[in-house]
């Protein structure tokens, strides 16, 4: 029945150390983000794949990098974590936004990182 | 460039008061969507209402309504008869149709409901 969901929910490692966050959707969306919300709640979009292909990638280190398999799934690798990546990680999804609708996008429950 | 302002960095209200939650934004672009999420202390984001800019009446969902005031680029929300599980943190955010479905979200407002 769940139609974003991420794994783990919960994910705490040691700094340098490498992590991935998994995000699956059954929704039938085309449309997948990931989202970063930081110690004073401000959500910022880090990535969005569309059909597998990147079409927003906002200005995140390049230690980050997500992968699409396929249009349900967007996973994000993180390398050499740091302190400062500590923070809530949210996956979302959305229909296309093709000029009709309201391609509204629906979360996933979030992944807390804690960098120790 | 486009913004979201959300004044209000928490509210209190009694219980089963109507609310309204305060957002302004900024876009030169003509077309653009705006949307609230609620944030409960379980941390999912849950989309509550929907927008579009050139809808001609205010988006309503059960005790939600968006106050949509295009002129002064204004949309706050609306909660009727506010329930104790409105408690949360309250998020205005807007995709402007030709950002690729890049959306930007406020601040956030905390609403606390008092019984």
């Amino acid at each position: 029945d769940t139609a974003v969901s991420q794994t783990p929910k919960y994910l705490v490692t040691q700094m340098g150390n490498d992590k991935s966050i998994k995000c699956e959707q059954n929704l039938g969306h085309d449309t997948m983000y990931w989202y970063k919300q930081d110690s004073k709640k401000f959500l910022k979009i880090m990535f969005s794949y569309n059909n597998k292909e990147l079409i927003i990638n906002e200005t995140v280190p390049n230690r980050f990098s997500p992968k699409s398999p396929d249009k349900a799934h967007l996973n994000l690798h993180i390398n050499s974590l740091e302190l400062g990546d500590s923070a809530v990680y949210f996956c979302a999804s959305s229909p296309y936004p093709s000029g009709g609708g309201t391609d509204t996008q629906y979360f996933g429950p979030g992944t807390r990182l804690t960098v120790l | 460039a486009q913004k979201i302002t959300q004044t209000q960095p928490g509210m209190f209200v009694q219980e089963k008061e109507a609310v309204t939650l305060d957002c302004t934004y900024d876009t030169s672009d003509p077309s653009y969507g705006l949307f609230w999420y609620k944030q409960p202390s379980s941390g999912e984001m849950i989309f509550l209402i929907y927008q579009g800019s050139y809808d001609q009446q205010n988006a309503t969902e059960g005790r939600y309504s968006l106050n949509f005031q295009k002129a002064r680029k204004s949309a706050n929300l609306v909660i009727s008869a506010s329930q104790l599980g409105d408690s949360a943190m309250y998020f205005c955010a807007m995709r402007r149709r030709s950002s690729a479905s890049k959306i930007i979200f406020g601040s956030g407002t905390r609403l606390s409901i008092r019984p």
